[in-house]
C-alpha cells in the first residue's frame, strides 16, 4: 500500500495569510494526487485533482504543485470559509486508494 | 449531482447492515462509485469501489471478505452489504462519485452527506 503523510498536522493562521500544506507519498505516484477539504459535520469536497487541476467552483486562491513523492497545497490568501481540514489522496494505486491523515487549518 | 446515503444505524457486533446510496443528476451507469468511511474523530478511509458497469470491484484489506459493494443502474443505486461487523467499523460512511467516465480514476468529485454506522452491544 502507498502511505501518505501530511505536514503539519495542524496550523493556526489569520485571514489573509498564505498557507502551505505538504503531502508526501511513500513511493512515486507521478501526478496522481488529489486534495479534499472537509468542514466539521460535512462531507469532504474535492478541491484539486491530479496535483493542480481545480475542481468545479473552487476559487483560484487554491493552487497545487509537486510530482512523484512530494506535493503541496497552497492557499494564497486565507479566507474565513477556508478554515477546515485538508486531506491529500493518492490514486496511482487504486487498491487501495489511500488518504493522508489530514491537516487542520484553524484561526489563530 | 445528488448522492444520498441510507441504511445506517446501530448494530450488534457480528451483525450485518446494508447501506444504500441514491444517485441523481448524472448518468449513473457511466461512472464508477466508491464508499469511503470516517471513523469517529479520525481521517478518511477508502472502503470499496465498483466500476461503471459493475464488472470490477476492489476492497480495502480491512473489509475484504466481509463487505460487498454492488450497483443497480436501473435504479441509480449503489449498495454496501456489511457482514461480521465489529467496533472498528463504527463511523460515517460516504458514497462518492468517480469523476471519470467508463474507468475508475478514484478522483471523488461528489460525495453524499454520509450515514452513521454504530457497532455496539
Amino acid at each position: 500500500d502507498i502511505q501518505m503523510t501530511q505536514s503539519p498536522s495542524s496550523l493556526s493562521a489569520s485571514v489573509g495569510d498564505r498557507v502551505t500544506i505538504t503531502c508526501q507519498a511513500s513511493r512515486d505516484i507521478n501526478i496522481n494526487l488529489n486534495w479534499y477539504q472537509q468542514k466539521p459535520g460535512k462531507a469532504p469536497k474535492l478541491l484539486m485533482y491530479d496535483v493542480s487541476n481545480l475542481a468545479i467552483g473552487v476559487p483560484s486562491r487554491f493552487s497545487g504543485s509537486g510530482s512523484a513523492t512530494h506535493f503541496t497545497l497552497t492557499i494564497s490568501s486565507l479566507q474565513p470559509e477556508d478554515f477546515a481540514t485538508y486531506y491529500c489522496q493518492q490514486h496511482d494505486n487504486l487498491a487501495p486508494v489511500t488518504f493522508g491523515p489530514g491537516t487542520i487549518v484553524d484561526l489563530k | 449531482v445528488q448522492l444520498v446515503e441510507s441504511g445506517g444505524g446501530v448494530v450488534q457486533p457480528g451483525g450485518s447492515l446494508r447501506l444504500s446510496c441514491a444517485a441523481s443528476g448524472f448518468i449513473f451507469s457511466k461512472h464508477g462509485m466508491h464508499w469511503v468511511r470516517q471513523l469517529p474523530g479520525k481521517g478518511l478511509e477508502w472502503v470499496a469501489s465498483v466500476s461503471f458497469d459493475g464488472s470490477k470491484t476492489d476492497y480495502a484489506d480491512s473489509v475484504k471478505g466481509r463487505f460487498t459493494i454492488s450497483r443497480d443502474s436501473s435504479k441509480n443505486t449503489l449498495s454496501l452489504q456489511m457482514n461480521s461487523l465489529g467496533a472498528e467499523d463504527t463511523g460515517i460512511y460516504y458514497c462518492a462519485k468517480d469523476l471519470a467516465v467508463a474507468v475508475v480514476s478514484a478522483i471523488l468529485d461528489f460525495w453524499g452527506p454520509g450515514t452513521l454506522v454504530a457497532v455496539s452491544s
